[in-house]
C-alpha cells in the first residue's frame, strides 16, 4: 500500500527566506505527483503537476522535483512572503489505481513578516 | 483555469436532518469526480469516486447507503449524507478532473463544506 509522508509537519521562517519541503512516497509505480496549497477552512489549489516521466516543474516562485526511484519529490519556494502561510499537500497517482489519489498529511508553513 | 464549485460552504443542522452537498465544475467537464472528508489537523480521506452516467465507487469501510452520491451530469455530482449524525460533522471536498486524456491532468478541487450536526 501507497505511503505518503511530508516532513516537517508545521515550518516557521522570516519573510525573504528560500525554503524547501518534502514529500516521500513508498511506492514508485506512480502517474505523477501534485502539489496542493490549502488555505485554513478551504479547499485545495493546485499549485503543480509532475508526470513520472518528469524531474521538475516550475511556476513563479515554486519549483517542484521528482525523483521517482527514490520516492522523493521536493517543493522549493523562492523568496517566501507572508501571503505563502497555509499548509502544503502532495499527492501521489498510482499506476495500479489510477483513481485512488494518495495523500501526505501536510506541511504548515508560516512565514513571518 | 478551471475551476469546481462547492455549494454550499457551511451547513448547521440537526441530527436526523439528511444534508445534500453540490460539487460543479463550472468551465469544464468532468466525467469524474471525488469526494473526501478532512478530520481536524489531518490529510485528506477518499470517501468515493463518483462517476458520471454510473454508479460510484465506494471505499473500504464507507457506507453506500449513508452517503449517497448522484453524478447525472457531466459537470455535477452531488453527495447526500443522509439521517446525519454528530459523528458525520466533518469537512467535505470534492474534486473534478476533466473529461479527456485523465491520467495526467490534475484535480481541481472545491472550496469545502463544513457540516455541523449538532
Amino acid at each position: 500500500k501507497q505511503e505518503v509522508t511530508q516532513i516537517p509537519a508545521a515550518l516557521s521562517v522570516p519573510e525573504g527566506e528560500n525554503l524547501v519541503l518534502n514529500c516521500s512516497f513508498t511506492d514508485s509505480a506512480i502517474y505523477n505527483l501534485q502539489w496542493f496549497r490549502q488555505d485554513p477552512g478551504k479547499g485545495l489549489t493546485s499549485l503543480l503537476l509532475i508526470q513520472s516521466s518528469q524531474r521538475e516543474q516550475t511556476s513563479g516562485r515554486l519549483n517542484a522535483s521528482l525523483d521517482k526511484s527514490s520516492g522523493r519529490s521536493t517543493l522549493y519556494i523562492a523568496a517566501s512572503q507572508p501571503g505563502d502561510s497555509a499548509t502544503y499537500l502532495c499527492a501521489v497517482r498510482p499506476l495500479y489505481n489510477f483513481n485512488k489519489f494518495y495523500f501526505g498529511s501536510g506541511t504548515k508553513l508560516n512565514v513571518k513578516p | 483555469g478551471a475551476v469546481v464549485s462547492q455549494h454550499p460552504s457551511r451547513v448547521i443542522c440537526k441530527s436526523g436532518t439528511s444534508v445534500k452537498i453540490e460539487c460543479r465544475s463550472l468551465d469544464f467537464q468532468a466525467t469524474t469526480m471525488f469526494w473526501y472528508r478532512q478530520f481536524p489537523k489531518q490529510s485528506l480521506m477518499l470517501m468515493a469516486t463518483s462517476n458520471e452516467g454510473s454508479k460510484a465507487t465506494y471505499e473500504q469501510g464507507v457506507e453506500k447507503d449513508k452517503f449517497l452520491i448522484n453524478h447525472a451530469s457531466l459537470t455535477l455530482s452531488t453527495l447526500t449524507v443522509t439521517s446525519a449524525h454528530p459523528e458525520d460533522s466533518s469537512f467535505y471536498i470534492c474534486s473534478a478532473i476533466e473529461t479527456g486524456e485523465t491520467i495526467n491532468q490534475p484535480q481541481h478541487f472545491g472550496d469545502g463544506t463544513r457540516l455541523s450536526i449538532l
